[in-house]
């Protein structure tokens, strides 16, 4: 079946530019996480929602960082006013309910800000 | 806070050598350990878990024990294929806040035929 996808896979955005970041987790899976990888680190958590409800944004790293769920399927995770070190890569992944240890992973978006 | 710490790579292997990658962590009460793995040009995947000490998590000829006294879950293969290469990722998850995995650096293996 269809795994995680995310789009779009890379995207350049000059400083002071708003991003959106697309998120369409496994049909089902009623949890769905946000991660940034930093060049050459693991994943970081970003933030956590089940269902449509945002349960946990402990990880955000400013108020520039929005993330969202409305219909409790499709996430987007916007950026604003980019910054140079907001440059990483995102990582979507989706789990059923309980099996939070089993988080299936999407290839990610690549952000570069100039 | 929790954190994971694995050994630095890359590592590079002939086909059908021994494979050890070190992950140790720290954490608060009885974390829950992974070893998530992403092959070229693919998300992560789950790998092997193992959610109390002393159990041994294996998968594809993988194996790693949780081991409480040393905070170690080292990944072990016997025999390494070309198709084993991909960076490697051990994490942890614990406490109230079990849905979030804290992740290491990643290692990256390569296999030569």
């Amino acid at each position: 079946g269809a795994g995680v996808s995310q789009s779009p896979r890379y995207k350049v955005a000059k400083r002071g530019q708003d991003v959106a970041l697309r998120c369409d987790p496994i049909s089902g899976h009623v949890s769905l996480f946000w991660y940034q990888q930093a060049l050459g680190q693991g994943p970081e958590f970003l933030t956590y929602f089940q269902n449509e409800a945002q349960l946990d944004k402990s990880g955000l790293p400013s108020d520039r960082f929005f993330a969202e769920r409305p219909e409790g399927s499709v996430s987007t995770l916007k950026i604003q006013r980019t910054q140079q070190e907001d440059s990483a890569v995102y990582l979507c992944a989706s789990s059923y309910q309980g099996r939070y240890y089993e988080q299936y992973f999407g290839p990610g978006t690549r952000l570069t800000v100039t | 806070g929790d954190s994971v710490t694995q050994m630095e790579g890359p590592v590079t292997l002939s086909e059908e050598a021994f494979l050890t990658i070190n992950c140790t962590y720290t954490a608060t009460g009885y974390p829950s350990l992974f070893w998530y793995v992403q092959y070229p040009g693919e998300g992560l995947q789950l790998l092997l878990k193992a959610t109390k000490a002393d159990d041994k998590g294996s998968n594809k000829g993988f194996e790693a024990t949780y081991r409480k006294e040393t905070t170690s879950f080292h990944l072990e293969k016997g025999s390494v294929q070309v198709s084993d290469s991909a960076v490697y990722f051990c994490a942890l998850s614990s406490g109230g806040s079990n849905y979030k995995l804290t992740f290491g650096k990643g290692t990256l293996l390569t296999v030569n035929p």
